[in-house]
């Protein structure tokens, strides 16, 4: 396994409500990044985070944001959740001068109803 | 924006029989990364490839870079159940940092 640790596993909210996600990353690893993964679907790149600062985002509406805390850990947080919100959301951290190689995390499955 | 597409979708084959899926970027890639999901599970890194026309072997998987570093294949041989799963590539390109994962391919393998 990788010892990328996401919390929690499954999470069902309804829409116009607030949802923060977890990841622990791996030892060692100082990046993390986050994807939202729909239902057969490749995982999208929402952003990434180094050093506690946003390194890049993806396609995704301001709602979504981060934070990455002095031990590397991150948050995802969503505002004002909408039906397609619903996907598995993935945390995978890596290394800044490695070869940018992701080691995923489990996944948190979130559904809004 | 850079797309990443792959095909096919689905595969099923029967177990002993070959496989292949293919990866094509709408532009070009400085390197492109190889994972497997497995039905249920998160996306696992099997490999890298970085110059252009670069071939990996591991096991029963080849993979291969184009000599344009637009697109990647990978071939894998006289499979198993154990390859079940979603393969996707993900490509690296220009200054970003940002990976774009594939559509990725299905395969279903029937002992």
């Amino acid at each position: 396994e990788t010892g990328v640790t996401q919390s929690p596993t499954h999470l069902i909210k309804t829409r116009g409500q607030q949802v923060t996600l977890r990841c622990s990353s791996q030892s060692g690893h100082n990046t993390v990044s986050w994807y939202q993964q729909a239902l057969g679907q490749g995982p999208q790149f929402i952003f990434q985070y180094y050093r506690e600062e946003e390194n890049g985002r993806g396609n995704f509406p301001p709602r979504f944001s981060g934070l990455q805390f002095p031990n590397y850990s991150s948050e995802l947080n969503v505002n004002a959740l909408e039906l397609d919100d619903s996907a598995l959301y993935l945390c995978a951290s890596s290394l800044v001068g490695g070869r940018n190689i992701q080691y995923f995390g489990a996944g948190t499955r979130l559904s809004v109803l | 924006g850079q797309q990443v597409m792959q095909i096919p979708q689905y595969q099923h084959v029967q177990e002993g029989e070959d496989f292949t899926t293919y990866c094509n970027s709408s532009t070009t890639l400085s390197n492109i990364q190889w994972y497997k999901q497995r039905p249920g599970g998160h996306p696992v890194f099997l490999i890298q490839l970085v110059k252009s026309g670069e071939v990996k072997k591991q096991k029963r998987l080849t993979f291969q870079f184009g000599e344009a570093k637009k697109n990647s294949s990978l071939h894998i041989t006289a499979t198993q159940t154990t390859d079940v799963g979603t393969y996707f590539c993900a490509g690296e390109g220009g200054a970003t940092n940002k990976l774009i994962f594939g559509t990725g391919t299905l395969l279903a393998v029937q002992p």
